[in-house]
């Protein structure tokens, strides 16, 4: 069973330029995230999706950040436009339910990686 | 403000020795934990995890003990080998209600194994 893949991988772009990140969940999963890690920060939850709907988007830092997930599928993260401080790797992340149910847990992507220039 | 603290940036045990990470935690309404382990250049994979009505959690060579009335976890490995070398990161999550679906993580601690 594939993973939950993300692209691009690596991202080098210039202040003020758009970033668009695509997240593809493992099948059948309806949840899906966006978690963040900057530099030497932690790792910090971005949003929350179930299927198209957004359920959660408490911590997206800005209105420059846009997500979305159309047909409930596949979920895009446009970044517009980047600053410097949105550098960091970006976590896409997919479950089932809610991690407190037994056996349940959250599968996270291998990220990308955005560096604002 | 951190909800989740791991104090210790890195941790270096031999080969064959126990390794124990620890977790505080700050928020009350966390009542389930995980941790979880991460390579570089890869995603953060899960290893185990408890629930507030528990005090231990063992899979294999993995144990998680959590002290409630401390607000602490932690994770011990017996024994350690060098391919557990990795970021070890702590995380917190509520069992229902708001913020149910989401994760809090700790910065992580790097897990060094000597052979």
């Amino acid at each position: 069973e594939a993973g939950v893949t993300q692209f691009p991988s690596h991202s080098v772009i210039e202040k003020g330029q758009t970033v668009t990140l695509r997240c593809d969940p493992i099948s059948g999963h309806d949840n899906l995230y966006w978690y963040r890690r900057v530099m030497g920060k932690e790792i910090k939850f971005l949003l929350h999706f179930v299927k198209e709907s957004k359920q959660d988007e408490s911590g997206m830092p800005n209105n420059r950040f846009l997500a979305e997930r159309t047909g409930g599928t596949y979920s895009t993260l446009k970044v517009q436009p980047a600053e410097l401080e949105d550098s960091g790797v970006y976590f896409c992340a997919s479950s089932h339910d809610r991690v407190s149910y037994s056996g349940n847990t959250i599968y996270f992507g291998e990220g990308s990686w955005l560096t604002v220039v | 403000d951190q909800q989740v603290k791991q104090n210790s940036p890195s941790l270096s045990v031999q080969e064959g020795r126990i390794s124990i990470l620890n977790c505080d935690y700050t928020n009350s309404m966390f009542d389930y934990f995980l941790w979880y382990k991460k390579y570089p250049a890869e995603g953060p994979t899960f290893l185990i995890s408890i629930s507030s009505i528990k005090d231990k959690n063992e899979d294999g060579r993995f144990t998680v003990f959590l002290n409630k009335s401390a607000k602490h976890l932690s994770l011990h490995i017996v024994p350690s080998q060098p391919g557990d070398s990795a970021v070890y990161f702590c995380a917190a999550s509520k069992s229902a209600g708001a913020g149910s679906y989401q994760l809090t993580f700790g910065k992580g601690t790097k897990l060094s194994v000597i052979p």
